[in-house]
């Protein structure tokens, strides 16, 4: 079975500017969260998503968005965006609706570095 | 969900059994914990979890204690390959409903030294 995927793997914007990442969660898999990881803050939960909504929500400014499509597969958007917002961000997999155990699986990451 | 204090970082010879430590003294009934690891550039990576009784699967073991305010990650023969920030975490057990939203921590810096 396929694992998590995230495009693009690396991304260099300018402060302004906005971007979009995007993954693809393991086939069957209908729970899509993402994380930011700084080497200040560490990991961070973002958001996640199930079945094309919003489910959960960290502690962070409006300019950091997502979303979720009819095949399971996500998008997160930052616009406006600052030197802070360089970081690594993860998307993780979980199979639904149903929350049995906190087992999540990861994708590589797409590594921002905003300049 | 419950505080979760680790080592910043640790050594281990290869071929050596690697024992990471956590403690999470205010740990709750039903609160699991979760153990996840990091290598270096990748998503971190599930290892096991356990809520009371020990468990042991293909890539570890945890030993939790009696009073469950602490626990051990066991990797019984390091390999270099082993090499990654560990990261435990206390989590209220699922109930079907909420999120898989994780908190992680700061986590234990493993070295296995060739």
């Amino acid at each position: 079975k396929a694992g998590v995927t995230q495009t693009p793997r690396y991304l260099i914007k300018t402060r302004g500017q906005q971007v979009t990442l995007s993954c693809s969660p393991i086939s069957g898999h209908r729970s899509v969260s993402w994380y930011q990881q700084t080497p200040g803050q560490g990991l961070q939960f973002l958001f996640e998503y199930f079945s094309e909504t919003q489910r959960n929500k960290g502690n962070f400014p409006g300019r950091f968005s997502g979303r979720q499509f009819s095949n399971s597969r996500s998008e997160m958007n930052v616009s406006t965006l600052e030197l802070g917002d360089s970081a690594l961000y993860l998307c993780a997999s979980s199979p639904g609706q149903v929350v049995t155990t906190y087992e999540q699986y990861f994708g590589p990451g797409t590594r921002l570095t905003v300049t | 969900d419950a505080k979760t204090t680790q080592p910043p970082s640790m050594d281990c010879a290869e071929g050596r059994a690697a024992n990471l430590p956590c403690n999470h003294s205010t740990i709750s009934g039903n609160e699991y914990v979760y153990w996840y690891r990091q290598i270096h550039s990748q998503g971190p990576q599930y290892i096991i979890h356990g809520l009371k009784n020990n468990e042991t699967n293909e890539m570890a073991s945890l030993i939790i204690t009696e009073d469950r305010k602490s626990s051990t990650l066991i990797l019984p023969h390091a390999t270099l390959r082993d090499t990654a920030v560990y990261y435990c975490i206390v989590r209220v057990a699922a109930s079907g409903a909420g999120s898989y939203q994780l908190t992680f921590g700061k986590g234990t810096k493993l070295s296995v030294i060739p």
